[in-house]
C-alpha cells in the first residue's frame, strides 16, 4: 500500500517570502500522480499544483512549483511571494490508478501553513 | 457552473444509528470518489463510482455503502454507526477515469457520533 508523509505538521512564513514544503511517499508503482491540496478554514479542498510521475519536468503553477525527485521518492511545494491568502492546511497526495481506471488518492497527514505579516 | 454540493453540513447521530449523506457532483462529471477525513488528518479513501458501479474501495467495512445515480449524484450510507466515525466527509467528482483528472472536492459533512 502507498503511504505519504509530510514531516511538517506545522511552518510559518512572513508575507512575501517563501516556504517550502515537504513530502515524502512510498510506492512500488511507476505511473502514478501526485497533488498538492490547500484546505483553508472553509473546508473546502482546493487543488494546488499537479505532477505526472512519467514527466521530468517540475510543475509550476504561478507562484506554486515543485520539486519531484522520482528516485528518491520526493515531492515538495515551494511557495514564492506568500501572501495572507495562501494561510491553509496543505495536504500532498498520491494518485494511484484503480484497476477499471480513475484515481484513488492517498493523502498525508498535511501542514498547517501560518502566513504572518 | 455548479460545483460539487453536499447535504446536510452538519449531522448528529448516536451509536447503532444509520446515515446518508448525499452528493452532487460538478456538471458534466460522471466520476464520484468518497473519502472520510477524522479530526486532525488526511482524507481517506472510501470508495468511487463510475456511471453508477463502484469502481474501486478503500479499507471500510461493508457497513460503509455507496450509490450512484443516472445523474451521477451519489450517497454515502453507514449502518451500525460507531464513534469512531465521527469525522468530515468529503465528496470529489471528476470528468472521467483518466489519472491526471483533478478532483473536485465538496465542502463536505460533518458527522458526529454520541
Amino acid at each position: 500500500a502507498q503511504t505519504v508523509t509530510q514531516s511538517q505538521p506545522e511552518m510559518s512564513v512572513q508575507e512575501a517570502e517563501t516556504v517550502t514544503l515537504s513530502c515524502t511517499y512510498d510506492t512500488s508503482e511507476s505511473d502514478y500522480y501526485l497533488f498538492w491540496y490547500k484546505q483553508p478554514p472553509s473546508r473546502q479542498m482546493i487543488l494546488v499544483i499537479r505532477q505526472e510521475a512519467y514527466k521530468q519536468q517540475n510543475a509550476t503553477e504561478n507562484r506554486f512549483s515543485v520539486n519531484f525527485q522520482k528516485a528518491a521518492k520526493s515531492f515538495s511545494l515551494k511557495i514564492s511571494d506568500s501572501q495572507l491568502g495562501d494561510a491553509a492546511m496543505y495536504f500532498c497526495a498520491y494518485g494511484n490508478i484503480l484497476t477499471g481506471g480513475g484515481n484513488k488518492l492517498t493523502f498525508g497527514t498535511g501542514t498547517q501553513l501560518k502566513v504572518e505579516l | 457552473e455548479t460545483g460539487v454540493t453536499q447535504s446536510p453540513t452538519h449531522l448528529i447521530k448516536t451509536r447503532g444509528q444509520q446515515v446518508t449523506l448525499r452528493c452532487s457532483s460538478q456538471s458534466g462529471h460522471n466520476t464520484v470518489s468518497w473519502y472520510q477525513q477524522a479530526l486532525g488528518q488526511g482524507p481517506q479513501f472510501i470508495f468511487q463510482y463510475y456511471r453508477e458501479e463502484e469502481n474501486g474501495r478503500g479499507n471500510f467495512p461493508p457497513r460503509f455503502s455507496g450509490l450512484q445515480f443516472p445523474n451521477y449524484s451519489s450517497e454515502l450510507n453507514v449502518n451500525a454507526l460507531e464513534l469512531d466515525d465521527s469525522a468530515l466527509y468529503l465528496c470529489a467528482s471528476s470528468p472521467g477515469l483518466a489519472g491526471a483528472y483533478e478532483q473536485f472536492f465538496g465542502p463536505g459533512t460533518r458527522l458526529t457520533v454520541l
